[in-house]
C-alpha cells in the first residue's frame, strides 16, 4: 500500500482480555517499528524487526507482550491479559532500511484503551 | 534522567514570531538526530534531519552541538500551520531510536 496501515484504529477492551494489533508496512521496507505513546508522554520503543533477523524485542515491558512478523510483511503486537496501564496509542512504522536517516513513516496507530 | 529531554511547552508565539527548541541528549554515543512533527492525534512525520554542519529547510533551521549535546530547532516567521508537537529524536546507532517527549507549539493569528 502507499502507507503503513494498522488495524483496528480504535481498541476497547476490558481488563485482562488478550488483543492484537496489526501493522502492515510499505511494501519493499524490510525494517519494523512498534511503539507506544501513553498521553502527553514520548514514543517507547517496544520492538524492532529487521528482514529475516530475530527482532530486538528488548523494548518490550512485560511478558504479556509480544510480536510476530511473518513472512517479513504484516506484524501482529499481542498484549495479554490487558491492564488499565496498557492504554496508550500503538505505533508501527517501517522504513526501507534500518537507517534512521532514511526515515520513519508511521502508521496512524491503534489507539488502545482498557477499562 | 531521561535519554532525550525536551521542554513540554505549550510555545504561544503570534504569527510571524520566530521561536526555537532546544533538546538535550545524555548519550554521547548518538551519532544522529532528527525532528519529527506530529500533529494532535496524528502519527510523526519526519521534519528534517540535524548534520553536524547545520541544516536548513525553508524557514526551519537544525543544528547540533555535541560539546553541550543539544541540538536545536529555529522556526522564522511562524505560520498557523506550524501549530503541532515538535519530538526530538537521536539515534545511537542501528536501529535504536529515542524519542523526546515532544514541545507543543501553539500559534497564534
Amino acid at each position: 500500500g502507499a502507507g503503513v496501515s494498522q488495524s483496528p484504529s480504535n481498541k476497547v477492551t476490558e481488563k485482562g482480555k488478550d488483543v492484537e494489533l496489526r501493522c502492515d508496512p510499505i511494501s519493499g521496507h524490510t525494517a519494523l517499528y512498534w511503539y507506544r505513546q501513553s498521553l502527553g508522554q514520548g514514543l517507547e520503543f517496544l520492538i524492532y524487526f529487521q528482514g529475516n533477523s530475530a527482532p530486538d524485542k528488548s523494548g518490550l515491558p512485560s511478558d504479556r507482550f509480544s510480536a510476530e512478523r511473518t513472512g517479513g510483511s504484516v506484524s501482529t503486537l499481542t498484549i495479554q491479559r490487558t491492564q488499565q496501564e496498557d492504554s496508550a496509542v500503538y505505533l508501527c512504522a517501517s522504513s526501507l532500511s534500518g537507517d534512521p536517516s532514511s526515515g520513519y513513516t508511521f502508521g496512524s496507530g491503534t489507539r488502545l484503551t482498557v477499562v | 534522567r531521561k535519554e532525550v529531554e525536551q521542554d513540554p511547552g505549550p510555545f504561544n508565539v503570534p504569527e510571524g514570531a520566530t521561536v526555537a527548541f532546544i533538546c538535550t541528549y545524555s548519550n554521547s554515543a548518538s551519532q544522529s538526530f532528527f525532528w519529527y512533527r506530529q500533529d494532535c492525534r496524528k502519527e510523526p512525520k519526519l521534519l528534517m534531519s540535524v548534520y553536524s554542519s547545520g541544516n536548513e529547510d525553508g524557514r526551519f533551521t537544525a543544528q547540533l552541538n555535541r560539546a553541550s549535546q543539544y541540538i536545536s530547532l529555529l522556526i522564522r516567521d511562524s505560520k498557523l500551520s506550524d501549530s503541532a508537537t515538535y519530538l526530538c529524536v537521536a539515534n545511537t546507532g542501528g536501529f535504536k531510536t529515542i524519542f523526546g517527549a515532544g514541545t507543543r507549539l501553539f500559534v497564534k493569528a
